[in-house]
């Protein structure tokens, strides 16, 4: 089974600082990886995704994440947060052979200071 | 294309009562997926349907059940509601069992009284 790991459950940063969101993960078998984000009163949005190839991956908003399997890390970083970066910030993961369910992290609450 | 719909958005229920959610897919979508979302517990996930059968299902007791129609339309039951059933619950439509992008819709806030 599968399983994720975010390790802050809320991280403060300063208005065009950079920001990295933690995310682990745990797998006995290879596995896809995403990240969502839930603006306030709304549904998960799809930032980005892994699912093989390059583990630098692109998203929407100027986000991107890197898949490190060594470190079974799946870190999410923006270079440069803007004031509507609020929001809380979901790390999943599922077994890759997309039948799997998909398992999410508890949620990083993403607070910008101005 | 219209996105994922689900209503009520908001519903008030006592203890004991039963409570039906809807889930429209987007248009196109066959597989709906449900998750309870609360502040300690997070994002769990509660079921999955596609072409009318449940695939996938999660660590809840029998009191959450589910359901998909021949449209994709999915609906969940809570029966005997109990306080810690207060959650928004999401509703996720993608293509098929086999892709892996889903949508969700903006919830369902339920509180139990």
């Amino acid at each position: 089974a599968q399983s994720v790991t975010q390790l802050d459950s809320q991280v403060p940063v300063f208005e065009e600082a950079p920001v990295e969101l933690r995310c682990n993960y745990s797998s006995s078998v290879s596995v896809y990886l995403f990240w969502y984000v839930q603006y306030p009163n709304q549904g998960l949005q799809l930032l980005l995704k892994y699912l093989s190839g390059s583990t630098l991956v692109k998203g929407i908003n100027g986000f991107e994440a890197e898949f490190n399997k060594s470190q079974t890390s799946f870190h999410l970083r923006k270079p440069s947060v803007h004031i509507s970066d609020t929001a809380e910030y979901f790390c999943a993961v599922s077994a890759g052979n997309r039948d799997d369910k998909i398992i999410f992290g508890k949620g990083t609450r993403l607070h910008i200071l101005p | 294309k219209a996105g994922v719909t689900q209503t009520p958005r908001y519903l008030i229920k006592t203890r004991g009562q039963q409570v039906t959610l809807s889930c429209s897919p987007i248009s196109g979508h066959r597989s709906v997926s449900w998750y309870q979302q609360t502040p300690g517990q997070g994002l769990q996930f509660l079921f999955e349907y596609f072409s009318e059968t449940q695939r996938n299902k999660g660590n809840f007791p029998g009191r959450f059940s589910g359901r998909q129609f021949s449209n994709s339309r999915s609906e969940m039951n809570v029966s005997t509601l109990e306080l810690g059933d207060s959650a928004l619950y999401l509703c996720a439509s993608k293509l098929g069992p086999s892709t892996d992008t889903q949508y969700f819709g903006p919830g369902t806030r339920l509180t139990v009284l």
